[in-house]
């Protein structure tokens, strides 16, 4: 079975650049989560997809953080413009069922110059 | 405020010398806590859903247990490759939205020595 793929796995933007992260969750998996995992940190919930709606984004920075998921399957998080405190890891996640537990993408490491 | 708290935040073991993980937390009407395995450079790799207080699971030399205010992750004789870090999450209904949020802890790294 195929995981969580992510892409890209590294991107290095200048502040105020935007950028995209692309994720495809496992196959069949309903929920999909968008994580920011700063160095030394846990990750932090950014937003949740079941199907193509949103269930949670409310630590979402709405200013400059957006997401979407078309038709269910792929989703992508977008920054626009990025901060110097942007830089973290990317961590896109899936499941079955939003009471079971998550399989994780590699994830993208943004760093915000 | 919902919390998780993970203690110690660094162990070091000796190859063989048993100990547990501490995960602590404080939300209303738990759902479900999870414990996953993160190696450097990758994303979280879950291993167990503990849903209710005196519930344990067991993996190879992992075994979790989960009492109403906290879970602990029990290594028996562990190996130079169960080095990681330890991440604990919980699962806690959003009380305006009738959804439910994740709440992770910041995690335990864990070096077993040879």
């Amino acid at each position: 079975e195929a995981g969580v793929a992510q892409s890209p796995r590294y991107k290095i933007i200048e502040k105020r650049q935007s950028v995209a992260f692309w994720c495809n969750p496992i196959s069949g998996h309903a929920t999909l989560y968008w994580y920011q995992q700063i160095l030394g940190q846990g990750p932090k919930l950014l937003i949740q997809f079941q199907n193509n709606g949103v269930v949670d984004d409310s630590q979402l920075p709405k200013d400059r953080f957006s997401a979407e998921r078309l038709k269910g399957v792929d989703s992508t998080l977008k920054i626009q413009p990025a901060k110097l405190e942007d830089s973290a890891v990317y961590l896109c996640a899936s499941s079955l069922d939003q009471a079971l537990g998550q399989f994780f993408g590699p994830g993208t490491r943004l760093t915000v110059l | 405020e919902d919390q998780v708290t993970q203690s110690p935040e660094a162990l070091r073991l000796q190859e063989g010398e048993s100990s547990s993980l501490n995960c602590s937390y404080t939300v209303s009407g738990l759902r479900g806590l999870f414990w996953y395995r993160q190696d450097p450079g990758k994303g979280p790799e879950f291993l167990f859903t503990l849903y209710s207080a005196g519930e344990e699971k067991e993996k190879e030399r992992l075994k979790a247990t989960l009492t109403k205010k906290e879970s602990f992750l029990h290594i028996t004789a562990p190996k130079p490759e169960d080095s990681a870090t330890y991440l604990c999450a919980v699962q806690a209904p959003v009380a305006t939205s009738g959804t439910y949020k994740y709440i992770f802890g910041t995690g335990t790294r864990l070096k077993v020595l040879a």
